[in-house]
């Protein structure tokens, strides 16, 4: 069956470093993975989107990398902040006769002062 | 610029009851989306919509639950004789579909907290 794996544990840095998140997928082939922040009694936020034939993608201290070999994608939080603290998802999806998206649990980063 | 708006933000009910809730997408989208998430899970898709037909339900979707989106605008998510096991955070969201490959991404509205008593 399809699984989607993010780390359960909760990931905890010190401010000013870089906070590195990891997505796993089997049995799919996505046409995309996007990248979501929640915080606590809200909605997912939309941050970044990849496609299957891009390796990398940048949005201000923000970096994913997508490897459909490894069927795993890596979200980078450069000089990470308090603010930064949240839940972040990823999701996939695109597939033409599997268009919604399908997301991981989550994992939830802690970015202490 | 409004988002995706759910109303109520709280819903408490007691087992058996049927409750209903109301999702406004963004204006221009297409799409609309529900969604199920417990604590310390990701969303779960339940079912969407392209305007006002729905395309795909999941199975986590029993015969109590239904959705419309008449007009292709708001829709409403009801569940009938609602379990202990119904209780969850909805979620709704909304995207634009232009067709083929696409840069879809969602805009979630901030859910709607139901808990059965």
């Amino acid at each position: 069956s399809q699984k989607i794996e993010q780390n359960s544990e909760a990931l905890n840095i010190q401010e000013g470093k870089t906070a590195t998140l990891t997505c796993n997928y089997t049995n799919y082939s996505p046409a995309y993975l996007q990248w979501y922040r929640q915080d606590p009694g809200r909605g997912p936020v939309f941050l970044l989107l990849i496609r299957e034939n891009e390796k990398e993608k940048r949005k201000e201290r923000l970096k994913v990398t997508f490897d459909t070999t490894l069927k795993q994608s890596l979200f980078h939080i450069t000089a990470s902040q308090p603010a930064d603290s949240a839940t972040y998802l990823c999701a996939l999806g695109g597939r033409a006769g599997f268009q919604k998206l399908v997301f991981g649990t989550g994992t939830r980063l802690l970015v202490s002062p | 610029d409004t988002g995706v708006s759910q109303d109520p933000r709280h819903k408490i009910t007691k087992r058996g009851q049927n409750v209903t809730f109301r999702c406004d997408p963004i204006s221009e989208h297409n799409r609309l989306y529900w969604y199920r998430q417990t604590l310390g899970q990701g969303p779960e898709f339940l079912t969407y919509f392209q305007n006002e037909a729905q395309l795909e339900k999941s199975r986590l979707l029993s015969d109590r639950f239904s959705a419309e989106r008449p007009k292709g605008s708001f829709s409403t998510l009801e569940i009938q004789r609602t379990e202990q096991g119904d209780s969850a955070m909805y979620l709704c969201a909304s995207s634009i579909w232009t067709g083929g490959r696409t840069n879809e991404k969602l805009f979630f509205g901030s859910g709607t907290q139901l808990s059965v008593l």
